[in-house]
């Protein structure tokens, strides 16, 4: 069964870099899946598709300060330059046989 | 710029039928290779995914609403729809609808609350 799978929390301080980390089960290392931010009382937002080699695409308006890369089973979410308004959820997607999510990342920025 | 807004009844009673509606502008619902789905979130709790239809009109359905869920397509009004029965207080969540383009989400709503309540 495909599962993902976030850290429920991470911090950091502002202007500082943050990598959060997207983990897929076993035997699913090769699937793409997308990156999602939810600030606080607000609809999800997509941020980019990322590959399963690192390549990725990133959604209207998103600026460069965010990034993806990929390491085996491992989807990762760098946000560099951090600022108030990256506190949020953050959430990775794909699909297996239906869709799935991960559990979220609640960002704090200090 | 593709926008996606959800329309419907905020207040449903139990055991009653949950209707919402997505209407797309900024691109049409016809548009080949995207899925168009429906996804919620209990208050204070992660996404859920409920189901899509493709632009071919097949529909997959989350297993677990599966025997409730109904989603449809509005060619002419370039609209989905969600249709979800037997509402329970459990069903009480903002309900967001999405595109996707490989099954992967690329374009969200804002999102409506519906509450589920006698």
């Amino acid at each position: 069964q495909l599962v993902l799978t976030q850290s429920p929390s991470a911090s950091a301080s502002l202007g500082a870099s943050v990598k959060l980390t997207c983990t897929l089960s076993s035997g699913h290392s090769s699937y793409a899946i997308a990156w999602h931010q939810q600030q606080p009382e607000k609809g999800p937002r997509y941020l980019m598709k990322l590959n399963s080699d690192g390549s990725h695409s990133k959604g209207d308006g998103i600026p460069d300060r965010f990034s993806g890369s990929s390491s085996g089973a491992e989807r990762y979410l760098t946000i560099s330059s951090l600022q108030s308004e990256d506190e949020a959820d953050y959430y990775c997607q794909t699909w297996g046989t239906g869709g799935v999510f991960g559990g979220g990342t609640k960002l704090t920025v200090l | 710029q593709l926008q996606l807004q959800e329309s419907g009844s905020g207040l449903v009673k139990p055991s009653q039928t949950l209707s919402l509606t997505c209407a797309v502008s900024g691109g049409s619902i016809s548009s080949g290779g995207y899925s168009w789905s429906w996804i919620r979130q209990p208050p204070g709790k992660g996404l859920e995914w409920i189901g899509y239809i493709y632009h071919s009109g097949s529909t997959y359905y989350n297993p677990s609403l599966k025997s409730r869920v109904t989603i449809s397509v509005d060619r002419s009004k370039n609209q989905f729809s969600l249709k979800l029965s037997s509402v329970t207080a459990a069903d009480t969540a903002v309900y967001y609808c999405a595109r996707g383009y490989q099954l992967l989400i690329d374009y969200w709503g804002q999102g409506t609350l519906v509450t589920v309540s006698s």
